[in-house]
């Protein structure tokens, strides 16, 4: 089964500092999401990522496939990117649900103005 | 339109209650899930529908029983819950090619 950890569990931020959440898998991929929830429960999906580097606006995910790596960065960080960031792996090789997606337990950040 | 609907955004119910939750995506995606998600705790699969059909059933209680009438909308039957069923239930879908899940804003269930 891919174990998916995720780092911070907690993280407390001024406005406009610069934001790294990291995510860990154990085995081998084919994708890996970034996902955006905010209190109220919907969900966002903010990136798809099976190699490299992608942005979007001030949101920065990377992905090192050697090191099962993965980061999402937040540039001039706003209290509006408060949310829980998860993050959630398609591994063929594994578990993870009938869709293969094992998910991590998510980042609670909070941008403090 | 490139949204998942769900209603209701809330729900309270008794334990004998029957009620149902509603999603529903008009973007011509052929795989549906259901996810319920505990406070602070991920998004845990349900169901997977694909082409209509229920293609995978993650052992969950007989008191769940999704039906997906056609291909934009997709229901998920209650009845004769237990308190610890509530939770955020979270409707999703998947384009017929590509990774990228689009999720509703989900159905908070409250069972009293």
């Amino acid at each position: 089964k891919n174990e998916v950890e995720q780092s911070p569990q907690n993280l407390t931020a001024q406005e406009g500092e610069f934001i790294t959440i990291n995510c860990s898998y154990s085995v081998g991929i084919s994708a890996l999401h970034w996902l955006q929830q905010h209190p109220g429960g919907g969900i966002v999906s903010l990136f798809m990522l099976s190699s490299g580097k992608k942005k979007h606006g001030r949101l920065i995910a990377t992905i090192n496939i050697q090191e099962k790596h993965s980061s999402l960065h937040i540039t001039a960080s706003h209290p509006r990117d408060s949310a829980v960031y998860i993050c959630a792996v398609r591994s063929p090789y594994s578990g993870g649900g009938a869709d293969g997606l094992t998910f991590g337990k998510g980042t609670h950040l909070i941008i403090q103005p | 339109d490139t949204e998942v609907t769900q209603t209701p955004k809330h729900l309270v119910m008794g334990m004998t209650n029957k009620k149902s939750l509603k999603c529903e995506q008009h973007m011509g995606h052929r795989a549906m899930y259901w996810y319920k998600q505990k406070a602070k705790k991920p998004p845990e699969l349900m169901f997977v529908y694909s082409y209509e059909k229920l293609s995978i059933n993650e052992s969950v209680p007989s008191r769940f029983s999704p039906e997906c009438p056609n291909s934009s909308l997709l229901n998920l039957h209650l009845h004769a819950l237990q308190p610890e069923d509530s939770a955020l239930y979270l409707c999703a879908s998947r384009p017929p090619t590509g990774e990228k899940l689009f999720f509703g804003s989900g159905t908070q269930l409250s069972v009293l």
